[in-house]
């Protein structure tokens, strides 16, 4: 059955510092999604993605954050420069063709721990 | 703009008994409404959706749940609980004004007693 992969699967890096989180969505979606959880609870949205462009973001997502498709397979999320309340769960979504209506599949995630 | 709410931070069941796990939802248009289902360390899953049509859906593992527009809600049941089912449910909404967000319930965790 085909699936969302992420890499890597936790990653622990230092205040000030730059991370990139990669994901492979499922080959035949269009739409790209990454979400957060901090603490096992609530799952929220960041940003949404699709035709090569960001389609919605939420306000967590500020100008420390961006995403990118850089060869049509991997989509990444990037944040600058890591603040301690970064840490968290971040998890890569993505769904067929139909965005309104499909359902999300969701990768295992990448936990991030910002020290 | 749409929200989901999960008044239940914990629902506890006896194996065997049947399930509900509450979510009412608000949004501007008409309402997709899906449930997740997430495993310890683990992605969330897919569990069942609304679309349009039936007002009862079911969906994997033998869960269905129940689309009622008047009350605004979307309760995720089973009528046979299983200890393997313990584990945190999402429900989420997305409006059909075309945008692609997905908004997200705070979860609700089930714990299934043998």
């Amino acid at each position: 059955e085909p699936e969302v992969t992420q890499t890597p699967s936790h990653q622990v890096t230092q205040m000030g510092q730059e991370v990139i989180l990669r994901c492979v969505p499922i080959s035949n979606h269009l739409y790209f999604y990454w979400y957060r959880q901090i603490l096992g609870q609530k799952v929220e949205f960041l940003v949404s993605f699709y035709n090569n462009e960001i389609s919605e973001k939420s306000e967590i997502f500020d100008d420390q954050f961006s995403v990118e498709r850089p060869d049509g397979s991997n989509f990444t999320l990037k944040i600058r420069s890591t603040k301690l309340e970064d840490s968290a769960m971040y998890f890569c979504a993505s769904s067929v063709r139909i965005a309104n209506t499909g359902e999300l599949f969701f990768g295992e995630g990448s936990r991030l721990t910002v020290l | 703009a749409q929200s989901v709410a999960q008044p239940e931070d914990q629902v506890n069941v006896a194996e065997g008994n049947p399930l509900t796990v509450k979510c009412t939802y608000s949004v501007s248009g008409n309402p997709y409404l899906f449930w997740y289902v997430q495993y310890p360390n683990r992605g969330l899953q897919f569990l069942l959706k609304y679309i349009t049509g039936d007002n009862l859906v079911k969906g994997s593992y033998g869960f269905e749940a129940e689309f009622n527009k008047s009350q605004t809600s979307f309760h995720l049941k089973k009528p046979s609980a299983l200890v393997s089912d313990s584990a945190l449910y999402f429900c989420a909404v997305r409006d059909d004004d075309g945008g692609f967000k997905t908004i997200f319930g705070a979860g609700t965790r089930l714990f299934v007693k043998a």
